[in-house]
């Protein structure tokens, strides 16, 4: 099975703007988390999305969004970017099993 | 707060070793336990703890779960260069499908 992929793999935006991100997760997976990670915070949890609904948020702020298609793909939303917006961003997808598999990442770089 | 904590942050042994990584945390409800191993890229899943007791075993890697003392440890016996890594414990919270992760410990094996 393929597994979750994420584009793009790399972006660089000025502070101001606004970016998307996509996640594609393993076929026949439904849920799709997103994580942020930087150095001084670690891995943090955004939204979890379920059959196109957001089941569950962490604590960001609004300018963080998502949501959810059909077809189980996701994309998220960034907008009036901030230089602490920099940084490593995950999309993780799972089955009915729990077990959270991983993408590459999206690297975003805010200047 | 949900919380975890791995201990140690960083630790360096040299090759043939045998390493003990600890995770305990405190969370209103736990769901399952799991370890990840990242290196330059996005966290690869080890194994998943749901109860306490049974060891998970994965070639040199092995993993219990203390749901009476809140922790889990991740063996690693006859270390190699390769396992070098950032190890990840983190908590699936029951009904949230979050994972609430801890700050990593950073091995390093030198030869």
């Amino acid at each position: 099975k393929a597994g979750v992929t994420q584009t793009p793999r790399y972006l660089i935006k000025t502070r101001g703007q606004q970016v998307t991100l996509s996640c594609s997760p393993i076929s026949g997976h439904r849920s799709v988390s997103w994580y942020q990670q930087t150095p001084g915070q670690g891995l943090q949890f955004l939204f979890e999305y379920f059959s196109e609904t957001q089941r569950n948020k962490g604590n960001f702020p609004g300018r963080f969004s998502g949501r959810q298609f059909s077809n189980s793909r996701s994309e998220m939303n960034v907008s009036t970017l901030e230089l602490g917006d920099s940084a490593l961003y995950l999309c993780a997808s799972s089955s009915t099993h729990y077990e959270q598999y991983f993408g590459p990442g999206t690297r975003l770089t805010v200047t | 707060e949900d919380k975890v904590v791995q201990s140690p942050l960083s630790l360096v042994v040299h090759e043939g070793d045998t390493v003990t990584l600890n995770c305990s945390y405190e969370v209103t409800n736990f769901r399952s336990l799991l370890w990840y191993k990242q290196e330059k890229k996005a966290p690869t899943f080890l194994f998943m703890l749901t109860s306490s007791g049974i060891e998970k075993k994965s070639g040199r890697l092995s993993s219990i779960l203390d749901k009476k003392e809140l922790f889990s440890i991740l063996n690693i016996t006859a270390t190699q260069t390769g396992d070098s890594a950032i190890y990840l414990c983190a908590v699936l919270i029951q009904g949230a499908q979050k994972l609430v992760f801890g700050q990593g410990t950073r091995l390093t094996i030198n030869p």
